[in-house]
């Protein structure tokens, strides 16, 4: 079974930095994209960044470049994000996805995990 | 960046009835358009992907079709358990970008 469980959300001040982290099972981990989807509170999903499967490539959404960082350990089916300076706005709950198996830098989001919520705040 | 507009933002059935939402891009996207359901308080879930395959272990009552900037997502006969916020991605290209949610409901 294919599971993805976050952690490592919390509150933090503004301009402050939090590590998130994705523990991935039930699959071979190194097969695949990775992504970081988040959705504040009331709001609409918004895609963050994703990561190739051996993690020489990153791609990110404008509003987090240069604050936040994907990273991944194969070795231990791990996914992270990095997050600095962080902002009221980067407030949400921010999910684990499954992403491409191929080439493609992205194909569809089949599994998600149960989200962890990080809260930008002082 | 491909800005995706989802219409109605929301909308209130019958059980039974055929309901369809629709997600157009701001140019276009081929055939690289995704549907999701989330349900309060959950993670959203992978419906139909590349416009109209259906993902494993979702019920037929749910299709997708369309191509270029036009796509349809129908539900041809809600039930109960539908009751969610669906959205539209499109996977075309870099950012990944989402429609704005259409909440459906029983009427």
């Amino acid at each position: 079974e294919v599971q993805l469980v976050e952690s490592g959300g919390g509150l933090v001040q503004p301009g402050g930095s939090l590590r998130i982290y994705c523990a991935a099972s039930g699959f071979t981990f190194s097969d695949y994209w990775m992504s970081w989807v988040r959705q504040a509170p009331g709001k609409g999903l918004e895609w963050v960044a994703n990561i190739r499967q051996d993690g020489s490539e990153k791609y990110y959404v404008d509003s987090v470049k240069g604050r936040f960082t994907i990273s991944r350990d194969n070795a231990k089916n791990s996914l992270f994000l990095q997050m600095n300076s962080l902002r009221g706005e980067d407030t949400a709950v921010y999910y684990c996805a499954r992403d491409s198996l191929g080439a493609a830098v992205s194909d569809y989001f089949d599994y998600w995990g149960q989200g962890t919520l990080v809260t930008v705040s002082s | 960046d491909i800005q995706m507009t989802q219409s109605p933002s929301s909308l209130s059935a019958s059980v039974g009835d055929r309901v369809t939402i629709t997600c157009r891009a701001s140019q276009s996207i081929s055939s690289s358009l995704n549907w999701y359901q989330q349900k309060p308080g959950k993670a959203p879930k992978l419906l139909i992907y590349a416009a109209s395959s259906l993902q494993s272990g979702v019920p037929s009552r749910f299709s997708g079709s369309g191509s270029g900037t036009d796509f349809t997502l129908t539900i041809s006969s809600l039930q109960p358990e539908d009751v969610a916020t669906y959205y539209c991605q499109q996977s075309y290209s870099t950012p990944q970008t989402f429609g704005q949610g259409t909440k459906v409901e029983i009427k």
